[in-house]
């Protein structure tokens, strides 16, 4: 069945620094790629989305490249802020809305 | 944005006693919202899907008897946890799927979440 496998936490990096969190994923067809973010104490929020080969989902300056090559979708953020502290999730769906979700990566930032 | 909300956001209830969850959407209507389920540490696994009008499809190991679902309207679906054993504790989360505009346009929004302890 379809899977994501997503780099294991715990992230520790100092403000300023660039974050790159790995996934790749196994499916059939051509699936949807997301990466959300869950914040401390609040629900999951989609951070940003591609839907095809090649597509670039970008938002609040992380970005992610959907390589079908590679069946890879890393999240990459040049300079982090205390802000991005949070969980973030890889996750895909054969467009059918039902997601499946990578393991969450723990991403701290520092002053 | 869209606003999805659960209720309540914690419980704590004795064993073999039933919980309801409500997952509502705020500002949109909703045909199909999902159920997750959350283990400390781990990721979302999903449990089932709720249909509008219709029975929920439950994923692959999830007792449909034990986790009922009713999506009674556009806005509002509920998860009851039947006879409730200290196993059932954890976080559970709903999602709602937004049409949205058009084509490419869908979009799930997450619920806070519902932490449930069964003593």
């Amino acid at each position: 069945g379809d899977s994501v496998t997503q780099m294991e936490g715990p992230v520790t990096l100092s403000e300023e620094a660039f974050l790159t969190i790995n996934c790749t994923y196994t499916a059939t067809g051509y699936p949807s790629l997301f990466w959300y973010v869950q914040y401390p104490g609040e629900g999951l929020q989609l951070l940003l989305k591609a839907t095809k080969a090649d597509d670039k989902g970008s938002n609040k300056g992380f970005e992610a490249t959907y390589r079908k090559e590679t069946t890879s979708f890393h999240l990459e953020k040049g300079s982090v802020q205390v802000s991005d502290s949070a969980v973030y999730f890889c996750a895909l769906t054969p467009n059918d809305y039902k997601l499946s979700f990578g393991a969450g990566t723990t991403v701290t930032v520092r002053a | 944005g869209a606003v999805v909300s659960q209720h309540p956001s914690w419980v704590i209830c004795k064993s073999g006693t039933s919980v309801k969850i409500e997952c509502r959407s705020l500002d949109f209507q909703a045909t199909t919202m999902f159920w997750y389920r959350q283990f400390p540490k781990q990721s979302l696994m999903l449990m089932a899907t709720s249909n509008e009008g219709s029975k929920a499809t439950y994923e692959q190991g999830v007792e449909k008897d034990k986790f009922l679902i009713n999506h009674a309207s556009l806005t509002l679906s509920t998860l009851t946890v039947t006879s409730a054993h200290p196993e059932d504790s954890s976080f559970y989360i709903c999602s709602a799927r937004d049409l949205g505009w058009g084509a490419g346009e869908e979009t799930q929004y997450f619920g806070p979440g519902t932490r449930l302890l069964v003593l």
